[in-house]
């Protein structure tokens, strides 16, 4: 059985571009959740979608945003990019979400310069 | 909003011994569940074990053990036998039986070394 799947694993961008991350959760998994993590801030909620809809977001600007696809895969998009976006991006796929627990992916790490 | 903390940043241990990390968390919720992930240099987080609070017996899976006191709002990892393998980050992670708004609130993590 496959596990969570993030590509890239990493990425290099310059301040002021836009990035496109990619999650394709175990199947059957219907809960697609994404975190950052950074050494000062340690593991932030962004979002988490739930049958192509957006079901909880986290304390992130507008410029992150994401979006769930019928066959539960899931972006994340960040825009006009900052030193300080730079992190290791998790997505995390469940069941239902919850309780039920998290797979994690092994992330993409998103180097900004 | 609810928090958890890890009061220790790092911990180093002899192979074989027994360790434990703590936990402690905040909330005012009745419902909720607490898992402990691990993180090794691969990046990966790694479900360790997992614990509803509206059970009071304690989670166990092979030498990885909790204790979970509700009242207290402690969560702590036993570690029996350690091993080499078992170097890595260790986070305590929380979250509202219904999900809730902010998904998995995990602590600043505990640093493990398990020294040969």
């Amino acid at each position: 059985k496959a596990g969570v799947t993030q590509t890239p694993r990493y990425l290099i961008k310059t301040r002021g571009q836009q990035v496109t991350l990619s999650c394709s959760p175990i199947s059957g998994h219907r809960s697609v959740s994404w975190y950052q993590q950074t050494p000062g801030q340690g593991l932030q909620f962004l979002f988490e979608y739930f049958s192509e809809t957006q079901r909880n977001k986290g304390n992130f600007p507008g410029r992150f945003s994401g979006r769930q696809f019928s066959n539960s895969r899931s972006e994340m998009n960040v825009s006009t990019l900052e030193l300080g976006d730079s992190a290791l991006y998790l997505c995390a796929s469940s069941l239902v979400g919850g309780g039920f627990g998290y797979t994690f992916g092994s992330g993409t790490r998103l180097t900004v310069v | 909003a609810q928090t958890v903390t890890q009061s220790q940043p790092e911990m180093s241990v002899q192979e074989a011994e027994t360790v434990t990390l703590s936990c402690t968390y905040d909330t005012s919720e009745n419902n909720y569940y607490l898992f402990w992930y691990k993180q090794p240099p691969s990046r990966q987080m790694i479900l360790v074990i997992r614990q509803e609070a509206y059970k009071q017996q304690n989670a166990t899976e092979n030498r990885f053990s909790v204790n979970f006191q509700k009242a207290a709002k402690s969560f702590s990892l036993k570690i029996s036998d350690s091993q080499l393998g078992d170097t890595a980050m260790y986070f305590c992670a929380f979250i509202y039986s219904g999900g809730g708004a902010d998904g998995l609130t995990f602590g600043k993590g505990t640093h493990l070394i398990i020294q040969p």
